[in-house]
């Protein structure tokens, strides 16, 4: 069965320096990954998505993140924080099959100091 | 194009009462999704729904839970006789196909659900 691991329940940073969420995933078979933001009190917006194709893959906002085969890993990183990256984000693997079925890390809020 | 949209925004209610809960998939998108999210939590997969058919609804609880999408209307979410712990925020999400990988899921804004 497949399932995903956030490394980091919180993280902080100060604005204008990297990010980076760790998230660790577990699947027999080649998996299709996902990260989401949340912010505080709204739906979940859809940052980027893996999906066998190029292994860095870029989304929205500058974030990025690479699947890692070997590590099974998928970290999303961003270069230079901004206040207004402040969230809940959502590291998520589909589920193998034709249900669609999404399948969510804990999440990792991420606090970003002036 | 409008997004995935969900009514009520905020819903409250007494314990033993009822809650529907609404989602309106994006234009175009036959497959709908529920999720549950309880305080503190990730998200939980609920029920997976086409037109008139239940695809799987392993995530939803035996008891007082159930799901429609009919031909013509919203997709509901009906909790009977709610209890404290109904109480989370509950979000829908649709998608054009239920491929794995192949489609991106779009979520609404959420309903929060208040059992007093």
């Amino acid at each position: 069965a497949q399932s995903v691991t956030q490394l980091d329940s919180h993280v902080s940073v100060s604005e204008g320096t990297p990010v980076l969420l760790r998230c660790n995933y577990s699947s027999s078979y080649s998996p299709s990954l996902f990260w989401y933001v949340q912010h505080p009190n709204k739906g979940l917006q859809l940052l980027l998505k893996y999906t066998s194709a190029a292994t860095l893959v870029k989304g929205i906002n500058g974030f990025e993140a690479e699947f890692k085969k070997s590590e099974t890993s998928f970290h999303l990183t961003k270069p230079s924080a901004h206040m207004s990256d402040a969230a809940e984000y959502f590291c998520v693997v589909s589920e193998t099959g034709n249900t669609g079925k999404l399948i969510f890390g804990q999440g990792t809020t991420l606090q970003v100091k002036p | 194009n409008a997004g995935v949209m969900q009514n009520p925004r905020h819903l409250v209610r007494r314990r033993g009462q009822e809650a529907r809960l609404r989602c309106s998939p994006m234009k175009g998108h036959s497959h709908v999704y529920w999720y549950r999210q309880l305080p503190e939590e990730g998200l939980k997969f609920m029920v997976y729904l086409q037109k008139e058919n239940i695809i799987d609804e392993s995530g939803m609880p035996k008891e007082r839970f159930s799901a429609e999408f009919p031909k013509e209307g919203p997709s509901i979410l009906r909790i009977q006789q709610v209890v404290r712990g109904d109480s989370a925020a509950y979000f829908c999400a649709s998608s054009q196909l239920a491929r794995q990988g192949a489609e991106t899921q779009y979520f609404g804004p959420g309903t929060r659900l208040l059992v007093l």
